[in-house]
């Protein structure tokens, strides 16, 4: 069975940092991009950041841009997000979601069940 | 930034065919992804390349995108597929989601 499980959430101050992992289990991520999507409490999906299968390719959305970076091991099977100068409107259930091909065009085909960000004084 | 525009809830009687647009500038120049979602859970891809079904997606789902405007039409609508459908697709590497469709099946 293919399985992505997210890790690293939890409740930080404004400004501080975390960094959030994604194992798979089930499938070799190396043949695919892979993305981190957010949802604010009863709101809708956000795309935050999607990496190539080789890293070659990187996206962030706007609202992230020089504040999250996005990374991967292959050898570990494994993605990352770190984030930096969290804030209020980052408070988020945040997805690992696998893209179908190795550049992200296609669509994300397998998500893990979220790891919750909150940020708060 | 490119924007996708979903209207906020659409209703559909049991056996009936529901329709789900999703707006955005050329979006047929680009490929439409759909998304449904249910309360508690993680999205489930269930479009792909404007038309494609992953396996294990029932026939009753299907999409199309031209012009401005990508569609998902789900046909003969049954209970299960009351949920949160969203639109994606891809501008410039960035990834767009629109803002949801809740799709209630009365």
């Amino acid at each position: 069975e293919v399985q992505l499980v997210e890790s690293g959430g939890g409740l930080v101050q404004p400004g501080r940092s975390l960094r959030l992992s994604c194992a798979a289990s089930g499938i070799t991520l190396d043949d695919y991009a892979m993305h981190w999507v957010r949802q604010a409490p009863g709101k809708g999906l956000e795309w935050v950041s999607g990496i190539s299968w080789n890293s070659g390719n990187i996206g962030y959305a706007d609202s992230v841009k020089g504040r999250f970076t996005i990374s991967r091991d292959n050898a570990k099977n494994s993605l990352y997000l770190q984030m930096d100068s969290l804030r209020a409107d980052d408070t988020a259930l945040y997805y690992c979601a696998k893209d179908l091909s190795g550049t992200y065009s296609y669509g994300m085909d397998v998500w893990g069940q979220g790891t919750t960000v909150t940020i708060s004084s | 930034s490119y924007e996708l525009t979903q209207p906020p809830s659409v209703s559909v009687s049991p056996g009936q065919t529901a329709s789900i647009t999703c707006s955005g500038d050329k979006l047929g120049d680009k490929y439409a992804s759909w998304y449904q979602q249910k309360p508690g859970q993680s999205p489930v891809l269930v479009i792909y390349q404007d038309t494609k079904r992953p396996s294990g997606i029932p026939e009753r789902f299907s999409g199309s995108n031209s012009g401005n405007t990508a569609t998902l039409t789900i046909s003969g609508t049954q209970a299960m597929d009351e949920a949160d459908y969203y639109c994606q697709t891809w501008d410039s590497s960035t990834g767009v989601f629109g803002g949801g469709t809740k799709l209630t099946v009365l």
